[in-house]
């Protein structure tokens, strides 16, 4: 099993591209979550599926959007990318929302 | 507000040693908490879990205490090893937050020294 999968692992854009961050896993796990984490501040929830077909705005839900395609993959995008979104970004997955998150490895996002 | 706090200075401790690390909250009624660890460049791992209505539980050198009194964690590395140097994140579910995922601390970096 691959556990988490996130691509990609780097990405430099300029200020207003937009860009696709995807992430997939293999363990049948019905929720999903992105999160965003910033020197000092942890980690922060930015939207989460708790099972496929459904969506949530987490903490930090502005900038973004996401998609659940299926249950095996879940993706996060930014429109219109700004500096403040530069961050290492973190896609997990779990059986439930109360349970154990897997986290993938992360995608390290500079917007200049 | 809702908080969870977590000693964002770093703990050193001799190899050998217990460490023990807290993280507090304020504004929660947990139904879970765990803790994880991450190390540079990667993303966390899961460790532990403990629920409400728990007040302790073990796995092997790793033990966390759970008082709903005092808002309180602990995390406890009995002979911690320079192996053990990472940060740890305190994360905790509670319907207080409207929604159905964990809220994390920021995490405190834990430096073992040979």
């Amino acid at each position: 099993n691959a556990g988490v999968t996130q691509t990609p692992k780097f990405q430099v854009l300029k200020t207003g591209q937009s860009m696709t961050l995807q992430c997939a896993q293999d363990m049948n796990h019905n929720s999903m979550y992105w999160y965003r984490q910033d020197p000092g501040m942890g980690l922060r929830l930015i939207y989460y599926s708790a099972s496929e077909g459904t969506t949530d705005k987490g903490e930090v839900p502005n900038g973004y959007n996401v998609s659940r395609l299926n249950k095996r993959e879940f993706s996060l995008r930014l429109e219109s990318a700004a500096p403040s979104q530069t961050s290492v970004y973190f896609c997990a997955s779990g059986t439930g929302v109360a349970d154990t998150q897997y986290f993938g490895p992360g995608t390290r996002l500079t917007v200049l | 507000s809702q908080k969870i706090e977590q000693n964002s200075e770093a703990l050193n401790i001799q190899e050998g040693k217990t460490a023990t690390l807290t993280c507090n909250y304020t504004n929660y009624s947990p139904a879970y908490l765990q803790w994880y660890r991450q190390d540079p460049g990667r993303g966390p791992v899961f460790l532990l879990l403990i629920r409400e209505n728990e007040k302790e539980k073990r796995k092997e050198r790793l033990k966390v205490t759970f008082d709903t009194t005092l808002k309180q964690s602990l995390f406890h590395i009995t002979a911690s090893q320079p192996a053990d140097s990472a940060t740890y994140l305190c994360a905790l579910y509670s319907l207080d937050t409207g929604r159905r995922a964990l809220t994390f601390g920021s995490g405190t970096r834990l430096q073992v020294q040979p």
